[in-house]
Formats: structure tokens, C-alpha cells, sequence
């Protein structure tokens, strides 16, 4: 299977709404979990990380929480706008001594205004 | 503007051509990375570079060549590619990569478009 597997692989929303994306690792070790957006025609941008020493981070409408236990970590974003229509990638260690982020498959985030 | 230059944004080449993808970033870092992404697929790491030297490659057929002269460039030389290889290829660069501090935020560049045919 997947060392990192995300869903939903597409979300929509209505403008305003919260949107809620999941991934799930296999490597407990893993120690640095970064969320991307990647928008129409330019790479991945980094848009919040966490590292494990903490459960949840928050950076304005955005938030990322971590379950170590359960090896899962969620991408919040709060009063969804049209802007936020992107493809989101969630990334974790492999494990296997490599430190080299695996990237999750995507959501396609739609937000209808 | 990420810090990570890609050129040329778009290539179409035929599958007897040569030809090379360049990356350039000057933020200061230490390790660059070569992705491919394709439809449907996840993220593909094809080769990292961590100060100068190659520290990974991802079971890359030989047909890609990957060349770092120094921190701040990385190549890509394609040659005899097939129509699957078509795809986005990603550059990107963080600091570094070590064992104590792992992964830190990596910098991509806006890909470059192949199209062979």
C-alpha cells in the first residue's frame, strides 16, 4: 500500500463552508508533516506544517492537527473562499531511514461562490 | 515567486531528441529535488541532491540524467524519452537534509510541461 494515503482525492464546497482533508502515514517515526497547494499552472506552494511535538497548528483560517497515535493529520481550512480552489497535497517521511517527504495523491478543492 | 526558476516552462521533443531542463534557485539551499507528476498520480521523486552529491534515485530509467554542478543548479538531460514520460516536472530545494532536523520546507519551481511525442 501507499506510505501516505489522502482523501477525499475531490472536495466540494460551497463559499463559506469548512473543508476538511484527511491523510493517514505508516512510518511512526515520522516527524514533519507539510501541506501544499498546488494552483492552475504553478508548483506546490508549502501553506502550514506541523511537527510532531505538537497536536495542532493555526495560521488564520487555517489549521493542521496531528493524531500520532493513529497516524493521521488534517488540513482545516475555515469560511472557504473561491481562492481556495486548488489541489491540496498532504506529504510524510516514508520511513526506512529516508527523510524524503512522500506525497499524498491530491484533493481537488472546488469552492462554488 | 517561489525563489525556484525553471526553464523552459514548456518543451515538446521527439522521442530521438536531446534535451535538458535547468533549475535554478538562489535562496541559499543545500538539497534539490527532481519530481515528476502526472495525472492521476502522486508526486514522483526522481532524484535528490543534498550538497552536490546524489542521495537518491528513485529507480529513474537511464534515459533521464539528472546533473548538479553546484547548490544553486540542477539539470535534467532527457534523452530517447517515450510518449509516457509526457508529464510536469517539478524542481524544488530546501535547506538541507539531515538526520536530527529530517525534512524542512521544500521551494518548488512552477515545472516545466513535456510533451513528447
Amino acid at each position: 500500500g501507499e506510505n501516505v494515503e489522502q482523501h477525499p482525492s475531490t472536495l466540494s464546497v460551497q463559499e463559506g463552508d469548512s473543508a476538511v482533508i484527511k491523510c493517514t502515514y505508516s512510518d511512526s517515526a515520522s516527524n514533519y508533516f507539510p501541506w501544499y497547494k498546488q494552483e492552475l499552472g504553478k508548483g506546490p506552494q508549502l501553506i502550514i506544517d506541523i511537527r510532531s511535538n505538537v497536536g495542532e497548528k493555526k495560521d488564520q483560517r487555517i489549521a493542521v492537527t496531528l493524531n500520532k497515535t493513529a497516524k493521521h493529520f488534517s488540513l482545516h481550512i475555515t469560511e472557504t473562499q473561491p481562492e481556495d480552489s486548488a489541489v491540496y497535497f498532504c506529504a510524510a517521511p516514508p520511513g526506512g531511514g529516508s527523510y524524503i517527504p512522500t506525497f499524498g495523491r491530491g484533493t481537488s478543492l472546488i469552492v462554488h461562490p | 515567486e517561489t525563489g525556484v526558476t525553471q526553464t523552459p516552462r514548456h518543451l515538446v521533443m521527439g522521442m530521438t531528441n536531446k534535451k535538458s531542463l535547468k533549475c535554478e534557485q538562489h535562496l541559499g539551499h543545500n538539497a534539490m529535488y527532481w519530481y515528476k507528476q502526472s495525472a492521476k498520480k502522486p508526486l514522483e521523486l526522481m532524484f535528490v541532491y543534498n550538497f552536490k552529491e546524489q542521495t537518491e534515485n528513485n529507480s529513474v530509467p537511464s534515459r533521464f540524467s539528472p546533473e548538479c554542478p553546484n547548490s544553486s543548479h540542477l539539470f535534467l538531460h532527457l534523452h530517447t524519452l517515450q510518449p509516457e514520460d509526457s508529464a510536469l516536472y517539478l524542481c524544488a530545494s530546501s535547506q538541507e537534509i539531515n538526520k536530527w532536523q529530517g525534512h524542512t520546507e521544500a521551494f518548488f519551481g512552477q515545472g516545466t510541461r513535456l510533451t513528447v511525442v
